[in-house]
């Protein structure tokens, strides 16, 4: 089955703009994390969604913020982008709780200059 | 406070056996996990291993966890080029609604023919 589909994979933006990235879980999976990945902060949670309503959320500013649809896919948006939020962007999914492990995309690469 | 600490480098030869340790702090981590990271490319789980076990294996990984110590490693035995990679450390903090992975900062194995 396939897995978890990021899009876009690779993404250049200027400071102040904002931008929407996308996620597509493995079909089933209800549960969808996001994560911000980069080298001095390693991995940072962001937020986790299940059935639509978000369950979780990491401490990050107002500006990040996320959704998910019915069909348990999510996006999340990053407005007034800093020159900080360059960064590996990934999305997880799993079936419920994620006690098990998570199954993660390839990443969004997001360069803000 | 919450944190995971791994050593950030790992050199083996190949056919050699790798150990790559991880100490965390939350005393409430229920299961912890092993993934690796290949560049460009987003998380992959390896194994995982519930808070009231010390030990398990899956092929050429070995998981030991030394609860009383908060000390996670992971063996591969007859390491190979193919796993040279990060490999992270994570726990699931289940503090009341609030539940979360945290993450290592990586390891970085190097497999030298």
């Amino acid at each position: 089955k396939a897995g978890v589909t990021q899009t876009p994979r690779y993404l250049i933006k200027t400071r102040g703009q904002q931008v929407t990235l996308s996620c597509s879980p493995i079909s089933g999976h209800r549960s969808v994390s996001w994560y911000q990945q980069t080298p001095g902060q390693g991995l940072q949670f962001l937020f986790e969604y299940f059935s639509e309503t978000q369950r979780n959320k990491g401490n990050f500013p107002g500006r990040f913020s996320g959704r998910q649809f019915s069909n348990s896919r999510s996006e999340m948006n990053v407005s007034t982008l800093e020159l900080g939020d360059s960064a590996l962007y990934l999305c997880a999914s799993s079936p419920t709780g994620g006690q098990y492990g998570y199954t993660f995309g390839s990443g969004t690469r997001l360069t803000v200059v | 406070g919450e944190d995971v600490e791994q050593s950030l480098f790992l050199s083996v030869r190949e056919g050699d056996s790798s150990v790559i340790n991880c100490t965390y702090t939350d005393s409430s981590s229920t299961y912890l996990y092993w993934y690796k990271q290949e560049p460009g490319a987003g998380l992959q789980l390896l194994t995982y291993i519930f808070s009231n076990m010390d030990m398990k294996q899956d092929q050429r990984l070995t998981v030991l966890l030394n609860k009383k110590d908060k000390h996670l490693s992971l063996r591969i035995a007859d390491t190979q080029t193919g796993d040279s990679a990060i490999y992270f450390c994570a726990e699931r903090a289940d503090a009341g609604n609030n539940r979360k992975l945290i993450w290592g900062l990586g390891t970085s194995l190097a497999v030298n023919p």
